[in-house]
């Protein structure tokens, strides 16, 4: 089966301070790389989709990208209300029909 | 809001009991998952509905079992409840069934078993 790793498990930024998050997976022909944010008490809220390494993708402050081994979500001078729990997810050929395989998350606490 | 609703938001039960989880999809989505969370494993696969028939098949319990309806809600019925069971159930949609669609999901719903 198809695994996906994600690190750190948390992080704590001040705000402004940029950081990277990492999204390592293995899977015998990627269909597609999700990243999904998820605030506490609620369910995940889709961000990005990844095709091909190589690929980027930008909304607001927050840039997906990636390789054939990993993933990387940049934020970029993040603010408190960017605190959020990001998931990463590959998505695997399954009986025909679309299964995602996430990761653990990763938690992200930003301080003002 | 994603438009996917899910009820009830949480529910309380005992051991041995059987409660049944329902999903509302986005209009116009054909497609409803089923997955479950809890602190040691994450989201898990649990089970997919296509345009009312089964189209995907997790990490689904025997004592588990879900529909999609007509009007394309769905049921997750979960039975015999161990505490191992407690978790959170989310649901999602997606327009298609088979392809690169992100999900949209719902706010789910804490299952306690006590």
């Amino acid at each position: 089966e198809d695994q996906v790793t994600q690190s750190p498990e948390a992080l704590r930024l001040q705000e402004g301070e940029s950081s990277s998050l990492n999204c390592s997976y293995t899977v015998s022909g990627l269909r597609g790389l999700f990243w999904y944010r998820q605030d506490p008490g609620k369910g995940p809220e889709f961000l990005f989709t990844l095709y091909s390494a190589g690929e980027e993708k930008e909304k607001e402050r927050l840039k997906a990208t990636l390789t054939k081994k990993e993933s990387f979500l940049h934020i970029t001078a993040p603010k408190p209300e960017d605190s959020a729990t990001y998931l990463c997810a590959v998505q695997e050929r399954f009986q025909g029909a679309q299964k995602l395989v996430f990761g653990q998350g990763t938690r992200l606490t930003i301080n003002p | 809001d994603s438009g996917v609703t899910q009820t009830p938001k949480h529910l309380i039960t005992a051991t041995g009991q059987r409660v049944t989880l329902r999903c509302s999809p986005r209009s116009g989505d054909l497609s409803v998952y089923w997955y479950q969370q809890s602190l040691d494993q994450g989201l898990q696969f649990l089970i997919q509905y296509y345009n009312g028939e089964e189209r995907a098949k997790g990490n689904i319990l025997e004592r588990f079992s879900a529909q999609q309806f007509p009007d394309l809600h769905s049921e997750l019925n979960l039975s015999s409840l161990e505490l191992g069971d407690s978790a959170l159930y989310f649901c999602a949609s997606s327009v298609g069934g088979g392809g690169n669609e992100k999900l949209f999901f719902g706010s789910g719903t804490q299952l306690s078993v006590l």
